[in-house]
């Protein structure tokens, strides 16, 4: 089956540009995750949707970063006046639970990269 | 000291060499354990969960360690194909992974 998705997979921004990333989870997945990596570490938590709910977004690191998730399923993550420090990877993930020991599932990111 | 602290490597192993890798974690109260590899530039994806009584599947087996708090994971019989970065994943009582740094693994012929 198809599992998830994200777009675009590359974006180049200058700075001060705003720009949105969007994550398709697998379907029927409750919990959706939006991970920050940069290179040579590992992801960092950034924000958690319980379907439409977002019930936890402490690793957003400024109020330039937003995320939503209006529906339960699809959600973008849009970040305003873009800093050269934005650059990393976005990735998200959707498991069909968050508690316990069920897996997440990893999309395949997109490589942003403000000049 | 960050939550959940990984030796970078790289390791750098000769094929059909076994390999160790440790992750420490600083929350006693973390419940779940995950190994997750990572090629370069791709996803993590997920290669084990870590059971209190251990696990092993093939070449693979992670450990749980509570009391010195740290998991690890051992691989025997190294491929070329196991190549990759290895991600500690502790997950305490809420939803939120926490990620280590991830270890390098290289196999070489």
């Amino acid at each position: 089956g198809a599992g998830v998705s994200q777009s675009p997979r590359y974006k180049v921004a200058k700075r001060g540009q705003d720009v949105a990333l969007r994550c398709d989870p697998i379907s029927g997945h409750v919990s959706l995750f939006w991970y920050q990596q940069a290179l040579g570490q590992g992801p960092e938590f950034l924000t958690y949707f319980q379907n439409e709910a977002q019930l936890d977004k402490s690793g957003l690191p400024s109020d330039r970063f937003f995320a939503e998730r209006p529906e339960g399923s699809v959600s973008t993550l849009k970040i305003q006046r873009t800093q050269q420090e934005d650059s990393a990877v976005y990735l998200c993930a959707s498991s069909l639970v968050a508690s316990g020991t069920y897996e997440q599932y990893f999309g395949p990111g997109t490589r942003l990269t403000v000049t | 000291r960050k939550e959940v602290e990984q030796d970078p490597g790289p390791f750098n192993v000769p094929e059909g060499a076994t390999v160790a890798f440790n992750c420490t974690y600083s929350n006693s109260a973390s419940q779940s354990f995950f190994w997750y590899r990572q090629d370069c530039r791709k996803e993590p994806k997920l290669l084990m969960s870590v059971y209190s009584s251990g696990n092993e599947d093939g070449r693979f087996t992670a450990q749980l360690n509570r009391a010195s708090q740290y998991i690890s994971l051992l691989i025997r019989d190294s491929k070329l194909s196991d190549s990759a970065t290895y991600l500690c994943v502790v997950k305490g009582g809420s939803y939120i992974p926490t990620f280590g740094r991830g270890t390098s693994l290289i196999v070489h012929p």
